[in-house]
């Protein structure tokens, strides 16, 4: 079962900033946060991840807590192609281990 | 550079019957899984290969799922007799054979979608 918990949807006007937050409460010292999209009719797609530290990237900023129980995925300026469902996964980073999804969170970008 | 290659992506049966599904991953990436996407969910994984080695196939139904990667390289997916509740949508992804401690990002492809009437 997914370790994470989201909230199952979230509206975002156009241009402005798309914070998802996600808990992760039973997470453990070694366990990454990773974050995939999927758009609709696609696979989905990696984002960012992250161990403790915040990360960005050219798609999105990753902000973990300093407890790590929770973290916040940032679009900095949501366009219309932004809207998906955003899955956050908890995983070791070890090998090839399979991602275990959760539901997401439905993004919708209103124009 | 390519992607993952899934085909068909649609595919209507009727219930009892058998249907196939066709992965080719992205060139040099050693390991394949196969995950099924329910209406509402997310993907959940049914079988993992490295090369044509299968290294978890634990949530695979084995009554009626089967799955190969020949050569491994290209993989199908099989299922025999369908039923109603295998209708979803079948992702292939892969990822390359890295270091154990490094992270190997997962690439899908676009899905199957199979209906069973």
């Amino acid at each position: 079962d997914a370790k994470t918990t989201q909230p199952t949807s979230m509206d975002c006007a156009e241009g402005r900033a798309a914070n998802l937050p996600c808990n992760h409460s039973t997470i453990s010292g070694n366990e990454y946060v990773y974050w995939y999209r999927q758009i609709h009719s696609q696979g989905p797609q990696y984002i960012i991840h992250g161990l403790k530290n915040n990360e960005t990237n050219e798609m999105a900023s990753l902000i973990i807590t300093e407890d790590r129980k929770s973290s916040t995925l940032i679009l900095p300026h949501a366009t219309l192609r932004d809207t998906a469902v955003y899955y956050c996964i908890v995983r070791s980073p070890r090998g090839n281990t399979p991602l275990v999804f959760g539901k997401g969170t439905r993004l919708s970008v209103i124009a | 550079e390519a992607g993952v290659a899934q085909s068909p992506r649609y595919k209507i049966i009727e219930k009892r019957q058998s249907v196939a599904f066709w992965c080719n991953p992205i060139s040099g990436h050693a390991t394949l899984y196969w995950y099924q996407q329910i209406l509402g969910q997310g993907p959940k994984l049914l079988i993992q290969f490295q090369n044509n080695g299968v290294v978890d196939d634990s949530q695979l139904p084995k009554d009626r799922f089967s799955a190969e990667r020949l050569k491994g390289v290209d993989s199908t997916l099989k299922i025999q007799p369908a039923k109603l509740e295998d209708s979803a949508v079948y992702l292939c992804a892969s990822s390359l054979m890295g270091r154990s401690s490094s992270y190997n990002e997962q690439f899908f492809g676009p899905g199957t979608r199979l209906t069973v009437l």
